[in-house]
């Protein structure tokens, strides 16, 4: 147990469908992170938020939309995903966003994600 | 080309026997973490290693980070069915506007009885 759950653990979508992943920390870190995970790539990270501020954004694609309502959630919107999309999506959390820093990211268990 | 080079990409072991996993990066690191994954799930963090020459145990894994600090080791010593997993390192890499925590394609191990 890291502190940092998310939910669903498993998500099947169609490819017309909208869902949101929820990632929730009460570990009173000030940084969210949601990496994305595929087969034999490393992990790609996607955002970060910073004090429910986004300050990362590496060129995802519009179809995937973040929200940090407050700094123990984070949520990741989905919309129109193509099958290339299916992937393990992580959610991750540190003290702050601030790079190098002392301390490893906590990372929650995963939503294993399959579009079809 | 990745930024962090891990090594092997797989490996199968016998119980009870020892390995090694690298880490390679052509940059400084400044900050390098081991963290291991069990199939789907999420990272469990092992060790972090800052300074050059350092080296960390824990239980039977050791992780060094070397004096240049562009590559690390993790050293599993008498390996147990309870290890087998995919091991990642990370680090922080300075990418001329930021760091990032960045991570490498992963280890898989497998430890056969």
């Amino acid at each position: 147990e890291t502190g940092v759950t998310q939910t669903p653990r498993h998500l099947v979508m169609g490819m017309t469908n909208k869902k949101s992943l929820k990632c929730e920390q009460h570990l009173g870190h000030n940084a969210m992170y949601w990496y994305k995970q595929s087969a034999k790539k490393p992990l790609e990270l996607m955002f970060v938020y910073s004090l429910e501020e986004r300050v990362e954004n590496n060129s995802v694609p519009s179809r995937f939309s973040p929200e940090c309502p407050n700094s123990s959630h984070l949520f990741l919107h989905l919309h129109t995903l193509q099958p290339e999309d299916s992937a393990l999506y992580l959610c991750a959390s540190s003290p702050t966003p601030d790079r190098p820093m002392n301390t490893e990211a906590f990372f929650g268990q995963g939503t294993r994600l399959t579009v079809v | 080309s990745q930024e962090l080079e891990q090594s092997p990409q797989s490996l199968i072991v016998q119980e009870g026997k020892n390995l090694t996993i690298n880490c390679t990066s052509s940059k400084t690191l400044y900050g390098l973490y081991w963290y291991k994954q069990k199939y789907g799930e999420g990272l469990i963090f092992l060790m972090m290693l800052q300074k050059g020459g350092e080296e960390k145990s824990h239980e039977k894994i050791t992780a060094k980070l070397d004096e240049k600090k562009q590559q690390s080791s993790l050293h599993i010593t008498a390996s147990q069915p309870s290890h087998a997993g995919i091991y990642l390192c990370g680090a922080d890499i300075y990418t001329g506007t930021a760091s990032k925590l960045t991570f490498g394609t992963g280890t898989r191990l497998q430890v056969t009885l």
